[in-house]
């Protein structure tokens, strides 16, 4: 049970490049979430799927797309990579029991865009 | 939307002292989770919290769900190096999937 993984770990990117960073969960959860992370501002919401087959934005969803390929696998895209997106990008799935929803990270994606 | 003010931003603690950490919003939550995050690594998840008053520990760690639902506290008794990290409080609102995220708390811990 590998929990959530992401790849890549590492990656750099010219202005302008595309890239599309992978995740997938084996814990069969149905809600995934892609989030970015920047020095004093917590984690932001980029995407989430709810469900395999549905895809909403989060607070932050600006140059960014999302593909729920199947229940394990929940991509980001990024089309044309500008500096502003250079963060730190976290996979997440949760786990929604009679007790409520508790969510698992993956071990982040460090994107850096020249 | 909804906000999280986590306080304090930073915190400088002897070992074996310990700490306390909180998180507040002006809108109410159904679930209150506590993560720690060590550098290069993804959040782990240390506690969650799904009824207003519950009072949950997991070893030297004890958290609360605030009973008007719209806080939450985190404790360290007796600090040792190892709890070095950003702790962040997250909530889920009502309506479901978004999780909100406090900014975190920076805990450094001198031997």
């Amino acid at each position: 049970n590998a929990g959530v993984t992401q790849t890549p770990k590492f990656q750099v990117l010219k202005t302008g490049q595309s890239m599309t960073l992978q995740c997938a969960q084996d814990m069969n959860h149905n809600s995934m979430y892609w989030y970015r992370q920047d020095p004093g501002m917590g984690l932001r919401l980029i995407y989430y799927s709810a469900s395999e087959g549905t895809t909403d934005k989060g607070e932050v969803p600006n140059g960014y797309n999302v593909s729920r390929l199947n229940k394990r696998e929940f991509s980001l895209r990024l089309e044309s990579a500008a500096p502003s997106q250079t963060s730190v990008y976290f996979c997440a799935s949760t786990v929604s029991g009679t007790s409520g929803e508790t969510q698992y990270f993956g071990p982040g994606t460090r994107l850096l865009v020249l | 939307g909804q906000q999280l003010n986590q306080s304090p931003q930073s915190m400088f603690i002897q070992e074996g002292e310990d700490v306390s950490m909180n998180c507040t919003s002006s809108s109410i939550f159904n679930t209150w989770l506590w993560y720690k995050q060590d550098p290069g690594e993804g959040p782990v998840l240390l506690i969650a919290l799904y009824k207003a008053g519950e009072l949950t520990s997991n070893g030297r760690l004890t958290a609360q769900f605030g009973i008007t639902r719209k806080d939450s506290f985190l404790n360290i008794s007796a600090s040792i190096p190892s709890d070095v990290g950003i702790y962040f409080c997250a909530g889920t609102g009502t309506g479901g999937f978004k999780t909100i995220f406090g900014a975190g708390t920076r805990l450094f811990v001198k031997a």
